[in-house]
């Protein structure tokens, strides 16, 4: 089955700058790849995703990239705030009626004012 | 708002006593999920409806059982709680299979005394 593999664990930036999470999968059928947010006690929020007929996509300060020959993708924040502060997981799933997500094992992102 | 509503948020059961979260939802998909999530670790999947057809994933114990009596409502029934079946309970939607966009509720944190 798929494996997601995401690192680092812990990521800690300053306040205005960029932060960077980096994901693996094994499977290359994999075709969709969210990433989620979680704030302490809430649950998983969809902040981005991509599909694999494209290799990047952009919503605000926020950015995804996709390499499928590599099979990773990334999360790319620009101008972090402490409000960017949570737990991130990427996942990954292909198609199929029982398609699942298989979802990495998070990081958590600090961001220092 | 369309949303995704756990009750209770919060749950506290003795050691072997039954116990139901529920989940409802606004967005009228209809798939239902339903994660169990322990600290720092990634949401695990246990099972999922498609409309009435149940999908119970293979490694899911048998202590847990799941409802839905209809497209907005999903019970996940614990039967006999042990320790280590403390944990947040995640329940999400997605609108078909083949959209694999799920939306998460808040959770419900069970204590298992």
């Amino acid at each position: 089955g798929e494996n997601v593999e995401q690192h680092p664990s812990t990521l800690s930036v300053q306040e205005g700058d960029s932060a960077v999470i980096k994901c693996t999968y094994s499977d290359s059928a994999s075709n969709y790849f969210p990433w989620y947010k979680q704030e302490l006690g809430k649950g998983p929020q969809l902040i981005i995703d991509i599909r694999s007929n494209v290799g990047e996509k952009k919503d605000q300060r926020i950015a995804v990239t996709l390499n499928k020959t590599a099979k990773h993708f990334s999360l790319h924040i620009t101008e972090t705030q402490p409000e960017d502060s949570a737990v991130y997981f990427c996942a990954a799933s292909k198609t199929g009626a029982n398609s699942k997500l298989t979802f990495g094992k998070g990081i958590t992102l600090s961001v220092r004012p | 708002d369309a949303m995704v509503i756990q009750n209770p948020r919060y749950q506290v059961t003795q050691f072997g006593k039954p116990v139901t979260l529920s989940c409802s939802q606004t967005l009228n998909h209809n798939v239902m999920y339903w994660y169990q999530q322990k600290s720092s670790q990634a949401p695990k999947l246990l099972f999922h409806y498609y409309d009435k057809d149940f999908n119970n994933e293979a490694d899911t114990p048998d202590n847990f059982q799941s409802r839905r009596p209809n497209t907005s409502f999903c019970f996940l029934d614990i039967r006999s709680p042990g320790l280590g079946d403390a944990a947040m309970y995640l329940c999400a939607t997605s609108r078909d299979v083949a959209e694999r966009e799920q939306f998460f509720g808040p959770g419900t944190r069970l204590t298992v005394l």
